[in-house]
C-alpha cells in the first residue's frame, strides 16, 4: 500500500524557522515533491528531491533520506503569507503523485 | 509557460444532473492528465490517470461509470460527474504532464480547480 504521513497542523511565529516532516512508505519511488496550497486554490510547486540530501531554494529547503523514507521542508524567515497547507507527495510508477494529508501551517505575528 | 486551465471554476447543480469539467493545457501538449478530488481539510486524492487516445485508468474505489473521463486531444481532458449527488460535492483538480521538453522534476502542472456543489 501507499502511506504518507505528515503532521496535521503546526503553528509558528513570524520571522522564525519551521520544519515540516514527512515519512513515506510507497511501492516505488521516483521523487518526492513539496507543494504549497492556499485554501480554494491549486497546489503550487515548491521543491523536488530524488537523491538523498538537501535542496535549497531561497527561504525554502527540502531534505530527503531514501533509506529512512523521510523528508522535511524547512521554511526560514517566516512571513504571514506563508500560512497555508503544505503537501508532501511521492511520485510512483506511471508518474502518479501520492499525496500526504497536508500540514496546515499558521504563522502568528 | 506551462499553464493549465479548468472550466468551470465553480458549479452548483441539482442532485441527479451531470456536470462536465474541462481541463486544458494552454501552452504545451500533455501526454497524460491526472484528476484529483479534494474534500475540505483533506489532501488530494488521485481519481484517475488519463492518457490521450486511450481509456483512463481509475484508482481503486473510484467508479468509472460515475466519473467519465475523456482525453480527446493532447491539450484537453474532460471529467463528467454523472448523476451527481451531494456526496460528490468537492474540489476537483486536474494536472497535466508535459509531452516533451519539460524538466525532469516539475513536469506536472496543476489547474486552478473546480468547486462542485450538488444540492
Amino acid at each position: 500500500g501507499q502511506n504518507i504521513d505528515q503532521p496535521t497542523e503546526m503553528t509558528a511565529t513570524e520571522g522564525a524557522i519551521v520544519q515540516i516532516n514527512c515519512t513515506y512508505q510507497t511501492s516505488g519511488f521516483n521523487g518526492l515533491f513539496w507543494y504549497q496550497q492556499h485554501a480554494g486554490e491549486a497546489p503550487t510547486f515548491l521543491s523536488y528531491n530524488v537523491l538523498d540530501g538537501l535542496e535549497e531554494k531561497g527561504r525554502f529547503s527540502s531534505f530527503l533520506s531514501r533509506s529512512k523514507g523521510y523528508s522535511y521542508l524547512l521554511l526560514k524567515e517566516l512571513q504571514m503569507k506563508d500560512s497555508a497547507s503544505y503537501l508532501c507527495a511521492v511520485r510512483v510508477q506511471g508518474g502518479k503523485l501520492i499525496f500526504g494529508q497536508g500540514t496546515e501551517l499558521s504563522v502568528k505575528p | 509557460g506551462a499553464v493549465v486551465s479548468q472550466h468551470p471554476s465553480r458549479v452548483i447543480c441539482k442532485s441527479g444532473t451531470s456536470v462536465k469539467i474541462e481541463c486544458r493545457s494552454l501552452d504545451f501538449q500533455a501526454t497524460t492528465m491526472f484528476w484529483y478530488r479534494q474534500f475540505p481539510k483533506q489532501s488530494l486524492m488521485l481519481m484517475a490517470t488519463s492518457n490521450e487516445g486511450s481509456k483512463a485508468t481509475y484508482e481503486q474505489g473510484v467508479e468509472k461509470d460515475k466519473f467519465l473521463i475523456n482525453h480527446a486531444s493532447l491539450t484537453l481532458s474532460t471529467l463528467t460527474v454523472t448523476s451527481a449527488h451531494p456526496e460528490d460535492s468537492s474540489f476537483y483538480i486536474c494536472s497535466a504532464r508535459r509531452l516533451a521538453g519539460g524538466s525532469s522534476y516539475n513536469e506536472q502542472f496543476f489547474g486552478p480547480g473546480t468547486r462542485l456543489t450538488v444540492l
